[in-house]
């Protein structure tokens, strides 16, 4: 079975400070995909990063930036100097061999001024 | 602009009347999904489609039935079976089934049932 747990519930931080999402992971499928998806308020999910099981470079994207460690199965999101526009619930999935994607419960992230 | 269009954004309903949730995408897209959420659960899939005219069950499938007659649309219907519909619901698509392909989605419908 698949599953993805998203251990920080919510999240406070204040305007500029950096804040890491934590995100672990449990499959047998030796392929699999995992992406980190923000819902703001508005209530969309938007898609933010995808990586596979067999590409363990970190990436970074502006602010934003990830750490994938196989040894862990973990799959972590930094966010650097945040900022309020960054308030929003974030989600980790995990896609193996089924078409079905599996997602955390989220991390509700507030950045205050 | 191609995208994900779900209507309404809200919808109230009595209990006991089956009620419609509509999906359209303009993007091409084979698969199409839907989740529901709720608060502190996440997301949770109730139905998908990896083509035309197929579909199968998600982990929450009870009480709920679509179709998909067109490649760009994928209602979903919430009937009196579902114990507890109200809920917020997202619909999305993505390029292939495969597991490799994001998925983009709408802005969801949020539901109230009384």
């Amino acid at each position: 079975a698949q599953k993805v747990t998203q251990a920080q519930t919510e999240i406070s931080v204040v305007e500029k400070e950096d804040v890491t999402l934590d995100c672990v992971y449990e499959t047998r499928d030796t392929t699999y995909y995992l992406f980190w998806y923000k819902q703001p308020p508005s209530g969309e999910l938007v898609f933010l990063i995808r990586r596979n099981s067999f590409d363990e470079q970190n990436e970074i994207s502006g602010r934003y930036s990830w750490n994938f460690q196989k040894s862990t199965s973990s799959f972590n999101f930094t966010i650097t100097a945040s900022q309020v526009v960054d308030s929003a619930v974030y989600f980790c999935a995990l896609r193996g061999g089924s078409e079905k994607l599996v997602f955390g419960k989220g991390t509700k992230l507030t950045v205050n001024p | 602009d191609g995208g994900i269009t779900q209507s309404p954004k809200y919808l109230f309903r009595k209990e006991g009347q089956n009620v419609t949730l509509s999906c359209e995408q303009n993007l091409n897209h084979d698969a199409m999904y839907w989740y529901r959420q709720d608060p502190g659960q996440g997301l949770r899939l109730i139905y998908y489609s990896q083509i035309v005219n197929d579909f199968q069950k998600g982990d929450i499938a009870e009480g709920y039935s679509v179709s998909r007659e067109k490649k760009e649309s994928f209602p979903l219907t919430v009937t009196s079976a579902q114990k507890n519909p109200t809920a917020f619901y997202l619909c999305a698509s993505s390029i292939t089934s495969g597991n490799n392909s994001p998925l983009h989605f709408g802005n969801g419908t949020r539901l109230t049932v009384t």
